[in-house]
């Protein structure tokens, strides 16, 4: 299965202050994900995007709090804007390499907002 | 409204015993069930997976029953072992329009094997 990378693994930021999760995949895919997840609770999805077509954002997600790029097939960022700490979470992004193909993670990014 | 309903919530079996894990969906646009596996501090990690054409699928020690008409599946671990204990996750994906395809996540099951 393909690897993925997620940067940065932890961060802990100021209220009002934007972060930039990058997510980066070591073989071309079709479609990426990025998920939240509260700790100990289950994974929400906030949008999907694949390459060539703007971001699919879910029902509680918009894209001025959620922007997100997809260049190309390897790379996806997700930025996190004027973050409050209910923003507190783990953000997860995910790959598939096409189609209804299983979805595998990256191992997150940890955010704390003080 | 939770779509896949996961139970139990936690889980505690000895070595050597069976874990079970059911879950349950209403959606029958669902056409494909994948289990994750989570420890802590990492992502998911595909387990098993089953489509809704077979009624089991066996990986080594872990199963997915399937059944169609009662829209329930579950994961049996056989032999657990404390290596085992971690999060583990059912999913349901279906297809979302122009080659997409939505994954929904049950809550979870933590499951601990002791010694």
């Amino acid at each position: 299965s393909a690897v993925i990378s997620q940067k940065p693994s932890r961060d802990i930021c100021q209220r009002g202050t934007s972060l930039t999760i990058q997510c980066q995949v070591d073989s071309q895919v079709t479609m990426m994900f990025w998920y939240r997840q509260q700790p100990g609770q289950s994974l929400t999805l906030i949008a999907t995007a694949n390459q060539g077509s703007e971001a699919t954002y879910e029902s509680g997600f918009v894209i001025d709090k959620f922007p997100i790029s997809r260049p190309n097939l390897t790379f996806s960022t997700l930025t996190v804007s004027n973050m409050s700490p209910e923003d507190s979470s783990i953000y997860l992004c995910s790959v598939a390499s096409t189609g209804n193909q299983p979805q595998h993670f990256g191992d997150g990014t940890r955010l704390s907002i003080l | 409204q939770q779509q896949v309903k996961q139970s139990p919530q936690s889980l505690i079996v000895q070595k050597g015993g069976i874990s079970i894990i059911n879950c349950a969906y209403e959606n029958t646009a669902f056409d494909y069930f994948p289990w994750y596996q989570q420890f802590p501090g990492k992502g998911p990690a595909l387990l098993i997976a089953i489509r809704p054409d077979v009624s089991e699928k066996k990986e080594g020690r872990f199963t997915i029953s399937f059944n169609k008409s009662a829209k329930q599946f579950s994961l049996h671990i056989m032999d657990s072992q404390p290596g085992d204990s971690a999060t583990y996750f059912c999913a349901a994906s279906r297809p979302t329009g122009a080659g997409s395809y939505q994954l929904t996540f049950g809550k979870g099951t933590k499951l601990s094997v002791i010694p």
